[in-house]
Formats: C-alpha cells, sequence, structure tokens
C-alpha cells in the first residue's frame, strides 16, 4: 500500500514568514496526526483529526499555527508567523483508528528551517 | 496519563542481542505498549506491540511482567542498520485525548562494528 505522503520535504523562510505543509495519509485511515519534532527529541502531538473532526489540539499554538483536514483525507497544517523555535520536522502520520492500540503510520516528514 | 522512561543512549556491536528497557509505572489496565524505530531523515517506524507476556516477530521481542510496569525490547543480533532512535509509547484502546500517544526522548542505540 502506498504510505503516507509529505510536502514539501525541505522549507527554509525568515521569521515572520508563514508556510503551509501538506498531508496525504494511507487510504482508509480515519485518524491523521500532526507531530512536531525538535532536533533530539521526540515528536509532539500537535493535533489530532478523526475523519474531518478534531479529537486533540491542546498542544497547537493556534496564535500561529492552524490545520484543516477538508473531506476527512488530506490535511494542511499552516504557520503564520513562524518564529525562530519553529524550526524543527512536521511528521504527519495516519492510522485506521484513533486510540493508542493502533499502530501510526508515519511519513518522512517537512523540514522547517526558520531563519 | 502513562509516562515512560527509557535509557537515553546504548551502545553495542554487530551480532549481539540488544535489550531495551521501557518503565511505565503508571500504565492502565487498557493501555497496550508499542516500540518505534526511526532513522535519521525518517518518521517512526512501527516495530512491535503487545499487551502482556511475550510477543515475537520477525524483527523483535517484547517482553512484558505481569505488573506490566515495564517492557523489555529485545532486538536479536543487531547489525549497523539497528543504529536509530527507539521509542516505547503506551496508549489505551478506547482511544480519545492526547495523553494516549505521547513520545518521550527514546533511547539512541549505537551498534559498532
Amino acid at each position: 500500500e502506498a504510505g503516507v505522503a509529505q510536502s514539501p520535504r525541505y522549507k527554509i523562510i525568515e521569521k515572520r514568514q508563514s508556510v503551509a505543509f501538506w498531508c496525504n495519509p494511507i487510504s482508509g485511515h480515519a485518524t491523521l496526526y500532526w507531530y512536531q519534532q525538535i532536533l533530539g527529541q521526540g515528536p509532539k502531538l500537535l493535533i489530532q483529526f478523526q475523519n474531518n473532526g478534531v479529537v486533540d489540539d491542546s498542544q497547537l499554538p493556534k496564535d500561529r499555527f492552524s490545520a484543516e483536514r477538508l473531506k476527512g483525507v488530506d490535511s494542511t497544517l499552516k504557520i503564520q508567523p513562524a518564529k525562530l523555535e519553529d524550526s524543527a520536522v512536521y511528521l504527519c502520520a495516519s492510522s485506521f483508528l484513533g486510540t493508542g492500540a493502533n499502530v501510526l503510520t508515519f511519513g518522512a516528514g517537512s523540514r522547517l528551517t526558520v531563519l | 496519563l502513562a509516562k515512560t522512561t527509557q535509557p537515553i543512549s546504548m551502545d553495542s556491536y554487530e551480532g549481539q542481542e540488544v535489550n531495551i528497557t521501557c518503565s511505565h509505572n503508571n500504565i492502565a489496565t487498557n493501555d497496550y505498549i508499542t516500540w518505534y524505530q526511526q532513522f535519521p531523515s525518517q518518521g517512526p517506524r512501527f516495530i512491535i506491540q503487545g499487551y502482556k507476556t511475550k510477543v515475537t516477530n520477525e524483527v523483535a521481542s517484547l517482553f512484558i511482567p505481569a505488573d506490566r510496569k515495564s517492557s523489555t525490547l529485545s532486538l536479536p543480533r543487531v547489525s549497523l542498520s539497528d543504529t536509530a532512535v527507539y521509542y516505547c509509547l503506551v496508549g489505551d484502546a478506547d482511544g480519545g485525548s492526547q495523553g494516549n500517544l505521547i513520545f518521550g526522548k527514546g533511547t539512541k542505540l549505537s551498534v559498532k562494528p
């Protein structure tokens, strides 16, 4: 089966600019996650969608980050305006169900550098 | 909210068996234990999952004692390509809030020739 697709793989922007990342999950996976991984740390969950509804966005900095999952399939994560500390890899993952017993399949990630 | 504790790093040599232990003292009745592997510039990849006792697949074994307060990932006869970061997660079968899918800092395994 096709994996989780993410784009772009790399993005360099200056602080206060905006950026958007796109994710297409595995077909049939109802749950989609966005994680932020800062160098040397484990992934941190930003937002979890079940179909096109938000299950958890408690860790999403809503003053600058936004995410949507229209039609319950692919998703977009936006950062506006970006800060230096947003430099990280943004990982998208999907699973059949949104439970801790379900296996997550991750994409390769989008690496953001904010100058 | 189950938290996990793992060693920050481990070293091994090719051909050896590696055991990485994860502590999860506050594991709940419904929690499963899942291990992921992450190579540089890639997303984490599922290795193995278990609830109790022992689980084995073609890649690894997972040992879970009766009290389930810890678990041990066992990698038989590691090779250089097993050099990666290994994450232990606990999460319940009922889904819901963010506490189910928290990654710690993981264990960085370095395999030497």
